[in-house]
């Protein structure tokens, strides 16, 4: 079935400094989906990208999905501590009925 | 709105006992999910449902069982728990498919002893 990739698994960063994480299938995706989990929480929505090249801001995030739709990423600039998380890409999968998680990537913001 | 609330928030069984973990949404979102969540191992489709008297199988069926009788309700059942069902499990519902936002449930943590 579909694989969506996601990278790094950690990624721990000064509080002010800049975290991405890339997430790559190897086939095209319709949408991307990105999600936030914090610490003993559920997933949240973040956003969903549709259009190839897209670009979307909110505040310090951007999300990014490629041009051939099969890679996307997410950028925040300046950490803060209430970025702790772990971020979680997720696109379509099994004729559209199902949705694939990659394996998330675990932020750690050093005060 | 309560949004999607599943219950119990912890559970531990015995190796063998059976259990159902609740699911319930108020939003009148067709399609509904469940999911496991494992260290290392990101979020796991189990079950899924498009509506009402439909369900279908996800990547990790195997040892759980579902129903959808109504729009609101997706429970997930234990049939004989297994110390590798330990994990947490999250319930999740969106309105038109798994290809629009999904709200999650606050989740489960189960453990079998």
């Amino acid at each position: 079935g579909q694989q969506v990739m996601q990278i790094p698994q950690y990624q721990h960063v000064q509080e002010g400094e800049d975290f991405t994480t890339y997430c790559n299938s190897s086939t095209t995706l319709s949408n991307i989906q990105w999600y936030k989990q914090r610490p003993g929480g559920h997933p949240v929505f973040l956003i969903q990208l549709v259009k190839s090249g897209e670009v979307k801001k909110q505040k310090r995030l951007t999300f990014q999905f490629g041009e051939a739709k099969k890679n996307s990423s997410l950028h925040i600039t300046a950490t803060q501590t209430t970025d702790v998380g772990t971020y979680f890409c997720a696109g379509p999968s099994g004729g559209y009925q199902k949705v694939t998680f990659g394996i998330g990537t675990k932020l750690q913001v050093i005060p | 709105n309560a949004g999607v609330t599943q219950t119990p928030k912890f559970q531990v069984l015995k190796t063998g006992q059976s259990m159902t973990l609740q699911c319930a949404q108020d939003m009148n979102h067709e399609y509904m999910s469940w999911y496991r969540q494992d260290p290392g191992m990101g979020l796991r489709l189990i079950h899924y449902s498009v509506g009402a008297g439909i369900t279908d199988q996800g990547e990790v069926p195997n040892g759980y069982n579902v129903s959808r009788s109504t729009t609101e309700d997706f429970p997930l059942r234990l049939l004989s728990a297994a110390p590798s069902q330990t994990s947490v499990y999250f319930c999740a519902s969106s309105y038109l498919g798994p290809n629009t936002e999904a709200f999650f449930g606050q989740g489960t943590r189960l453990t079998v002893v």
